[in-house]
């Protein structure tokens, strides 16, 4: 158990539709990342958050969106769902920016149907 | 752009050998290298990592070694054991960079 926590751990909605993914970082982390892992793909890192601020952005579509919240916790919302954004998206955490390792929760899998 | 590279999509290895397995990296900027495991319906897990200030770090039956003059880093498994049989995926992160930048990932399996 790497303390982070991902909800939902699955979720299938229909093309056009908007979801939000939730994750709680490790206790006393104050880093948050996003990544997009598609079929046999490498994680893409989306978007990061430090202590409630957006501190890099990566190949993050104009579609989604996230927030860290102060008491950490981050969403991710993904909005005109398209087949393609099926996936799995993780959430990691780490106690700062940088030269560290991060922690990954278990992911949600999302599909479009 | 893929700044980091893991060229073996798969590698088979038998239990008790060696497993090596290799990543590339392009930007000289990247000074903290890490290894991640990866079951099937789990989120990574961090295995081992290094720093640029070094050339290896062992940790158990895992090693990382580090060429900087070639961009290249290899995580060695020894003895390979069937738990071992994961995704390995390298990792790379450099001074003010805010992310760590993966590599496609290679399936290791390890066969009895």
């Amino acid at each position: 158990d790497s303390g982070v926590t991902q909800t939902p751990k699955h979720l299938i909605t229909a093309t056009g539709q908007r979801v939000t993914l939730r994750c709680s970082p490790r206790s006393g982390d104050l880093s948050v990342y996003w990544y997009q892992q598609s079929l046999d793909q490498g994680l893409q890192f989306l978007i990061q958050y430090y202590n409630g601020e957006e501190r890099a952005k990566g190949n993050i579509l104009e579609r989604f969106s996230a927030q860290q919240f102060p008491d950490l916790h981050s969403e991710l919302n993904l909005s005109s769902l398209e087949l393609g954004d099926s996936a799995l998206y993780f959430c990691a955490s780490s106690v700062v920016a940088g030269n560290t390792e991060a922690f990954f929760g278990q992911g949600t899998r999302l599909t479009v149907v | 752009d893929q700044q980091v590279k893991q060229n073996s999509p798969s590698l088979s290895v038998q239990e008790g050998r060696i497993s090596i397995l290799n990543c590339d990296y392009t930007n000289s900027m990247f000074d903290y290298f890490l290894w991640y495991k990866k079951y099937p319906a789990e989120g990574p897990t961090f295995l081992i990592s290094i720093s640029s200030i070094k050339d290896k770090n062992e940790d158990g039956r895992f090693t990382v070694f580090l060429n900087k003059s070639a961009k290249h880093l290899s995580l060695h498994i020894v003895p390979s054991q069937p738990g071992d049989s994961a995704v390995y995926f390298c990792a790379a992160n450099g001074q003010g960079a805010q992310k760590l930048v993966f590599g496609q990932g290679t399936r290791l399996t390890i066969n009895p």
